[in-house]
């Protein structure tokens, strides 16, 4: 069965602060990881995917196989940061286009 | 281009009234999700569809009904309403990618309340 994991359901940091949201997985073959953002009374959007490999707004996460992660690192942290983070897992198993969401975290970026 | 367009915003029902909660979408996609949104359990999926025509439980279909007539409506239906379903509703259409994966696009929630 697949399962995403976010430890954290709060963190907070202070402006100018590195940031880690820590995501752990299980799944059985090869997983497509992304994260998802919901800042304060919006929907819920894209903020990076894993194989694009791309940097969003500052933030970068790296798929780690062998620890079954996909953390999402910010160097210097700002206040515009604050939401709640969702950590995603769809891959070819997934039935239908379903994807499996962990619990989600809430980060605060303090000034 | 509108992207997943939910109403209402905000809904406040009774325990026992039945109403139906809207989503479409304008991106051509096959597949569409619900979820539900609640403090501490992040993102539960209700039902889901592969297509018109077809739709499928996920992981908390009870007291939700859906249907997909066409591909750009999904409807969520609930026929008695409790207050266990109060909660943050999210419409989702679903776009497959090449790797196999998919990813997302959200509505903007609909939040409701069951007293």
């Amino acid at each position: 069965a697949q399962r995403v994991t976010q430890p954290e359901k709060l963190l907070s940091v202070f402006k100018g602060a590195p940031v880690e949201l820590k995501c752990n997985y299980s799944y059985s073959g090869s997983p497509e990881l992304f994260w998802y953002v919901q800042y304060s009374r919006q929907r819920l959007q894209l903020l990076l995917r894993h194989i694009s490999r791309e940097s969003i707004k500052g933030f970068t996460a790296d798929l780690n196989k062998g620890e079954t992660s996909f953390h999402l690192k910010k160097p210097f942290a700002q206040e515009e940061d604050s939401a709640m983070y969702y950590c995603a897992l769809s891959g070819p198993d997934t039935n239908a286009g379903k994807s499996t969401f962990g619990d989600g975290t809430t980060l605060t970026v303090k000034p | 281009n509108a992207g997943v367009t939910q109403t209402p915003k905000f809904q406040v029902l009774k325990t026992g009234q039945s109403m139906t909660l809207q989503c479409a979408q304008d991106m051509n996609h096959e597949y569409m999700s619900w979820y539900r949104q609640d403090p501490g359990m992040g993102l539960r999926l209700i039902h889901y569809s592969v297509g018109a025509g077809i739709t499928d439980q996920g992981e908390v279909p009870n007291g939700y009904n859906v249907s997909r007539s066409t591909t750009e409506d999904f409807p969520l239906r609930l026929l008695s309403a409790a207050p266990s379903q109060t909660s943050v509703y999210f419409c989702a259409s679903i776009t497959l990618l090449g790797t196999g994966g998919s990813e997302a696009f959200f509505g903007q929630g609909t939040r409701l309340t069951v007293v």
